[in-house]
């Protein structure tokens, strides 16, 4: 089955400071990869995708990979924000007759501080 | 447009209760979802709906039902309420395969 695989956080930065936070996934075929973010009492939100191999996905700074070699997605911001600290989460789809299946990672959370 | 919204915000329950949250969203989405959040485990799918009158299992569906008697509204229903249901829900919609658009949450405690 899908799976999706991030880094346990937190992760803690002082502002400026440059993110990564890992992601890996095991599917079957050819996923499309999702970075969701939760801010605080919020629901989340679709921050970046990408549908195909090399593909990065890119928005408010933050840039992601799909890397078929390494089945990997990383997420990176060169200078993050106090603004930016919020849950992070990795996810994969695949498609089926049934739904619009997503799969989720664990989630890590980020915390910058000023 | 609200976009997807969830009734009630927070809910605290005994054992053996029952309870019946609210998801609602005027995008005029076919396909609608629920999700439950433990830490450290993300969102896992509960149950969720291709279409009016449709529903189907998800990951995780013991212990709940849904229904989708109209386009706009999903059901999510706990006939007995465990504390294993403790969590955070969430509902989703989406055009088919698009973009999933999630609410805000509802967070229920089961004592």
């Amino acid at each position: 089955g899908n799976s999706v695989t991030q880094m346990e956080g937190p992760v803690t930065l002082s502002e400026e400071a440059f993110l990564t936070i890992n992601c890996t996934y095991t599917a079957t075929g050819y996923p499309s990869l999702f970075w969701y973010v939760q801010y605080p009492g919020e629901g989340l939100q679709l921050l970046l995708k990408a549908t195909k191999a090399d593909d990065k996905g890119s928005n408010k700074g933050f840039e992601a990979t799909y890397r078929k070699e390494t089945t990997s997605f990383h997420l990176e911001k060169g200078s993050v924000q106090v603004s930016d600290s919020a849950v992070y989460f990795c996810a994969l789809k695949t498609y089926n007759n049934a739904g619009n299946m997503l799969t989720f990672g664990g989630g890590t959370r980020l915390m910058v501080k000023p | 447009n609200a976009g997807v919204t969830q009734t009630p915000k927070f809910r605290v329950l005994k054992t053996g209760q029952s309870m019946t949250l609210l998801c609602a969203q005027d995008m005029n989405h076919e396909y609608m979802y629920w999700y439950r959040q433990d830490p450290g485990m993300g969102l896992r799918l509960i149950h969720y709906s291709v279409g009016e009158g449709t529903t189907a299992k998800g990951e995780v569906p013991d212990g709940y039902n849904v229904s989708r008697l109209k386009k706009q509204n999903f059901l999510l229903g706990l006939e007995s309420a465990a504390p294993s249901q403790t969590s955070v829900y969430f509902c989703a919609s989406s055009y088919a395969a698009g973009r999933q658009y999630f609410g805000p949450g509802t967070r229920l405690t089961v004592t």
